[in-house]
């Protein structure tokens, strides 16, 4: 049973370009959203993270979106560039055993083309 | 500083052998991770130590045992693994867990083999 899911394996997109990955999660009780970027044979290297009590955060060209009610948060890169070309991974914070863990979702590999 | 080391970077052993992977940080955090990561899928959660006890334990079989020998360290001890064992280890850490969370800074990991 996949909590976080990431739809789209894949995504291409022009230098320059606006990329989105898109994230769901079916746990209400999630409160807090975190994107990592990893490259081959190295570990993740966290991006940008979202509580549950807002429903936006930027840092420089990367931007999480939240919607709670629809459950669906997303990273926005503007503008792409080529080294940002890597496995994206959504995670959520889940808190019901008394320690914070987190879940990751399935990955999205972003390709940006020069 | 912000990094995780992880030693070894690779390791290869046999389903008889005894082996041990490391993790180190010095960031001060408490809340200490291992993960599992086969190849296509996300990391997946083996161990989470708080405060150098264990506080959760994702169901993972006795062939792994963890130790958090103090606060910087992490060890996961390997024995009689089996070939579907081979995969990414990652150790992470974060600052705190009980408190509320934070992001996790991951190391390079290693990469196992077992023969």
């Amino acid at each position: 049973d996949q909590q976080v899911k990431q739809n789209s394996p894949s995504l291409s997109v022009q230098e320059g370009r606006i990329s989105i990955l898109n994230c769901d999660y079916t746990n209400s009780m999630f409160d807090y959203f975190l994107w990592y970027k990893k490259y081959p044979a190295e570990g993740p290297t966290f991006l940008i993270s979202i509580s549950s009590i807002k429903d936006k955060n930027e840092d420089g060209r990367f931007t999480v979106f939240l919607n709670k009610s629809a459950k669906h948060l997303s990273l926005h890169i503007v503008p792409s560039q080529p080294g940002d070309s890597a496995v994206y991974f959504c995670a959520a914070s889940d808190y019901s055993s008394g320690t914070y863990k987190y879940i990751f979702g399935t990955g999205t590999r972003l390709k940006v083309l020069a | 500083d912000t990094e995780v080391t992880q030693t070894p970077k690779h390791l290869v052993m046999g389903m008889t052998n005894k082996k041990s992977l490391k993790c180190e940080q010095h960031m001060g955090h408490r809340a200490m991770y291992w993960y599992k990561q086969k190849a296509k899928k996300p990391p997946e959660l083996m161990f989470v130590y708080s405060y150098e006890k264990l506080s959760i334990n994702e169901s993972v079989p006795s062939r792994f045992s963890p130790e958090c020998p103090n606060s910087s360290l992490l060890n996961l001890h390997l024995h009689a693994l089996q070939p579907e064992d081979s995969a990414l280890y990652l150790c992470a850490s974060s600052q705190e867990v009980a408190g509320g969370a934070y992001e996790q800074y991951f190391g390079p990991g290693t990469r196992l083999t077992v023969t």
